[in-house]
């Protein structure tokens, strides 16, 4: 199955560009997300990848996406207190399949 | 649009009783939802696959007899916990997918499930 694997914490100052960085293996994955979980409350779509783009850029947010190395990273620019939250990459694999894999989640805090 | 609402929020109960839990698309047609469970500062475990009008498919080392799900409509679907038992206390979190062609799954708010 699907491994989905993120650093479990990231810490930045008000203001900074923040990066989260996630790994996957398989290399059929075809939709690549990013959802927000903020404590107590469920997750939120940030935003979503392709597997055929490179990158994909909403407001602050910024995707990108190495096939080649399985890598997928979300950056956020001009990182507010508001942002602070969990962070989780998710991917569905090919083949027809509904279900995603979630990533470990990464723990933004953002310092005032 | 794609929201997706749970009721109830939070839920305590005693040992040995069932909750149910709804999930309800607002604003479009699930035929799929999923229902998922969250331990404290871990990632969502999928619990199972609930499809409009058939029979759930559960993942592996759920018990389907305990936890019942039904999808009796394209708007809800319910999960209930059967004999509910401390270890049950978990946050549960259902999710649906809206059909429109990128199988973006959409998630309600969750539901913080307390056994005493």
């Amino acid at each position: 199955g699907e491994d989905v694997e993120q650093s479990l914490f990231l810490s930045v100052r008000e203001g900074d560009s923040s990066v989260i960085n996630c790994t996957y293996t398989d290399s059929s994955s075809t939709y690549l997300y990013w959802y927000k979980q903020e404590p107590g409350a469920g997750l939120q779509l940030l935003t979503y990848i392709f597997s055929n783009m490179d990158m994909k850029q909403d407001q602050r947010l910024t995707v990108l996406l190495n096939k080649k190395d399985k890598h997928l990273s979300l950056r956020i620019a001009d990182t507010q207190t508001g942002d602070s939250a969990i962070y989780f990459c998710a991917v569905l694999p090919g083949g027809g399949y509904q279900k995603v894999t979630f990533g470990t989640g990464t723990k933004l805090q953002v310092i005032p | 649009g794609a929201v997706v609402s749970q009721h109830p929020s939070r839920v305590i109960c005693k040992s040995g009783t069932s909750v149910k839990i709804e999930c309800r698309s607002l604003d479009f047609q699930a035929t799929t939802m999923f229902w998922y469970r969250q331990f404290p500062k871990q990632s969502l475990m999928l619990m199972a696959t609930s499809n409009e009008g058939s029979k759930a498919t559960y993942e592996q080392g759920v018990e389907k007899d305990k936890f019942l799900i039904n999808h009796a409509s394209l708007t809800l679907s319910t999960l209930t916990v059967t004999s509910a038992h401390p270890e049950d206390s978990s946050f549960y979190i259902c999710s649906a997918l809206t059909g429109r062609g990128t199988d973006t799954q959409y998630f309600g708010p969750g539901t913080r499930l307390t056994v005493l």
